[in-house]
C-alpha cells in the first residue's frame, strides 16, 4: 500500500539553526513529490515539486531534494515566520496522498 | 479571482443531520478534491472529480457524497452526519491533476455532536 511518512512530528528551532525535514514514501509509479506549508487555520499553500530522483528546488530559506526513496525539505537560518506545519505528498495516477506533517517552531 | 471558496467556515450538527459544505472555484480549474484533516492523520483524500459530471471516490468515500455539475462547483454532502465526521474539511482545485500544484479552499470546520 502507498504510504507517506513524515519525520520528525514536531521540530522546534532557534532562529538561525539550520535543519532537515524528511518524507519517506513508497508509492508505485511517482509521478511527482510535493511539499505545502500549512499555517494554523489556514488550507495548505503549495511550495515545490519534484519529479526525478536528483532534483532540487531552492525558495528564499528553503531547498526541497529528491531521492528514489524520500525527499527532504532543508532550512537554511530559518526565522520565526517559517513556523508552520510543512506537509509533502505523492502524485499517483488521480490522486496525491498526503503525510501527517511536520510542526516546525522557529523561536526568536 | 477569489480562488478557491469555501462556505461555512464553522458548522455545528446533531447526529444523524444531514448538510452540505460547498465549494467553488473561479479558475477554469478541472480537477477539484475533498480532503478532511484530522489530528496526527494529515489529509485524507474523501472525493475527486476531474471534470464536470465525472466524480470517483478517494480514500475515505464513506458518509459523504459529490456532484459536479458545473466546472465550478464541488458540493460535499454529508447524508446523515456521525461523531466520527468531526473534521476540518478542505476543497481543493488544479488545471489538471498531473500538474499537482493544488489550490486549497480556508477549510470548513465541523463539529458533529
Amino acid at each position: 500500500e502507498d504510504q507517506v511518512t513524515q519525520s520528525p512530528e514536531a521540530l522546534r528551532l532557534q532562529e538561525g539553526e539550520s535543519s532537515s525535514l524528511n518524507c519517506s514514501y513508497t508509492v508505485s509509479g511517482l509521478r511527482g513529490l510535493f511539499w505545502y506549508r500549512q499555517d494554523p487555520g489556514k488550507g495548505p499553500e503549495f511550495l515545490f515539486t519534484l519529479y526525478s530522483a536528483g532534483e532540487e528546488k531552492e525558495k528564499e530559506r528553503l531547498k526541497a531534494t529528491l531521492t528514489k526513496k524520500e525527499s527532504f525539505l532543508h532550512i537554511t537560518a530559518p526565522k520565526p515566520e517559517d513556523s508552520a506545519t510543512y506537509l509533502c505528498a505523492v502524485q499517483r495516477t488521480h490522486d496525491m496522498r498526503f503525510g501527517a506533517g511536520t510542526r516546525l517552531t522557529v523561536k526568536p | 479571482n477569489a480562488g478557491v471558496t469555501q462556505t461555512p467556515k464553522f458548522q455545528v450538527l446533531k447526529t444523524g443531520q444531514s448538510m452540505t459544505l460547498q465549494c467553488a472555484q473561479d479558475m477554469n480549474h478541472e480537477y477539484m478534491s475533498w480532503y478532511r484533516q484530522d489530528p496526527g492523520m494529515g489529509l485524507r483524500l474523501i472525493h475527486y472529480s476531474v471534470g464536470a459530471g465525472i466524480t470517483d471516490q478517494g480514500e475515505v468515500p464513506n458518509g459523504y457524497n459529490v456532484s459536479r455539475s458545473t466546472t465550478e462547483d464541488f458540493p460535499l454532502r454529508l447524508l446523515s452526519a456521525a461523531p466520527s465526521q468531526t473534521s476540518v474539511y478542505f476543497c481543493a482545485s488544479s488545471p489538471k491533476i498531473r500538474d499537482g500544484e493544488q489550490f486549497f479552499g480556508p477549510g470548513t470546520r465541523l463539529t458533529v455532536l
